[in-house]
This record gives C-alpha cells, sequence and structure tokens, in this order.
C-alpha cells in the first residue's frame, strides 16, 4: 500500500475555475515530485522539490500552475485557471534523497476538466 | 537528447508463458534504471533498479531486468507470469542528481488465462 497519500482522488472543474491537490510525502522523504500522466500513459514532469524549496519546473508550472511544500503541512499542487488540455492523472512521488534513488507514488488525483 | 523508449505498446502473452518488456534509452553520464508497474487507476509501484555492478538485477514478484551498456538496454524479464501481472510498465531513467526521472511511454502487458 502506498505510504505517499494523495487528496483528492477525483476532481471535476470548469474550464477557468481553480483546482488544487494535495500530496502527503511518505515520512522521512524530503524530496518530492509532481507529475501529469495524460490519458496516452505519457509522463510530463512538473516540479520537484526538497523540503520547501523548488528544485526544477517546466515552463508551464510557472506560469499557470502553482505548487509549494510547506513545512508540516501537505504539499500542493494548484491550477489557477484549468483548462481542458489540463485533464489528467496528477501523481505525486516522494523519495529519501537527492540522488537517483526510488521514487514512491502516491495513487493520484484525477482531474477532469469540463 | 535523453530519451527513453518502450518500443512496444501493447504485449500479450498467456498465463505460465515467459516475457520481456523493453526499454531503450539514450542518456550520459551515470545513470538509474528502474522499472515501474501501473495498474489501472492507480499509482505507480517500484519493481527494480539498476545502477552499478551486478547488470542482472532481481525484482519484487519474480521479475528481473538487465542492464546492457552495448546496446544502451534495460529489458525486463519475468519466467512465468501471472494473470495478476496484467498491468503498464514504465521503464524510468534519471541521473545521479536532482534531475527528475524521466519516464518510458508504457507497456501494456496482457496476460490471458
Amino acid at each position: 500500500n502506498s505510504k505517499v497519500i494523495q487528496t483528492p482522488r477525483y476532481l471535476v472543474k470548469g474550464q477557468g475555475q481553480k483546482a488544487k491537490m494535495r500530496c502527503i510525502p511518505e515520512k522521512g522523504h524530503p524530496v518530492v515530485f509532481w507529475y501529469q500522466q495524460n490519458k496516452n500513459n505519457e509522463f510530463k514532469f512538473l516540479i520537484n522539490f526538497q523540503n520547501q524549496e523548488v528544485l526544477q519546473q517546466i515552463d508551464m508550472t510557472e506560469k499557470r500552475f502553482s505548487a509549494e511544500c510547506p513545512s508540516n503541512s501537505p504539499c500542493s499542487l494548484e491550477i489557477q485557471s484549468s483548462e481542458a488540455g489540463d485533464s489528467a492523472l496528477y501523481l505525486c512521488a516522494s523519495r529519501r534523497d537527492s540522488s537517483g534513488n526510488t521514487l514512491y507514488f502516491g495513487e493520484g488525483s484525477r482531474l477532469i476538466v469540463v | 537528447t535523453q530519451t527513453v523508449s518502450q518500443s512496444d505498446a501493447h504485449v500479450t502473452v498467456f498465463e505460465g508463458d515467459s516475457v520481456e518488456l523493453r526499454c531503450n534509452y539514450s542518456y550520459g553520464g551515470s545513470i538509474y534504471l528502474s522499472w515501474y508497474i501501473q495498474h489501472h487507476g492507480h499509482g505507480l509501484q517500484f519493481l527494480l533498479k539498476y545502477y552499478s555492478g551486478n547488470p542482472v538485477v532481481q525484482g519484487v514478484n519474480g521479475f528481473e531486468a538487465e542492464f546492457s551498456k552495448s546496446d544502451s538496454s534495460f529489458h525486463l524479464r519475468k519466467a512465468s507470469v501471472h494473470w495478476s501481472d496484467s498491468a503498464v510498465y514504465f521503464c524510468a531513467v534519471s541521473s545521479n542528481n536532482n534531475n527528475a526521472p524521466r519516464f518510458g511511454a508504457g507497456t501494456k502487458l496482457s496476460v490471458k488465462p
């Protein structure tokens, strides 16, 4: 069973609405990743953190997406103004160190933008 | 350009058959290679990884994978599949730093009874 907790499992939003997803990484894992998986199973890396600091993010994330990993609170990914193309499974994963070690994934949050 | 290629989108076998799922990569420097499994509607679960040492690595549920530097490959194998192995399998590559792992397009394995 996954120890990375993602909520909600499903969310339905209208175009232009905000969509917010949360992730509690596995205990003791300071590195957190967000990926977008589309209906063709393709992964797109969005952003990653080490503790509260952003390590990398793609251009799309900088403009319409906002994310944070505050101390003692769940990490979050928020789409400021949802578009139809944002419909996807959003996967959060955590890792215990900064090397290329194993990722532990949550069950994902499936966003449907109508 | 760093790439991960899984040439087979869909593989169908019968229960008890052996299977090999292919992964080829184009990466520079030291890398981690991993395989993950995703059952429909769920997140990914780690199967196995390679960084150095013995090129054949053992994973969970009877899976193994073999690294080949000359072929730039990291193919996943199982000697005798079970119906519960039906899922999508992803190969992932990452460099030895904070860069996010890059995933292949996935191979859907269907195991018929």
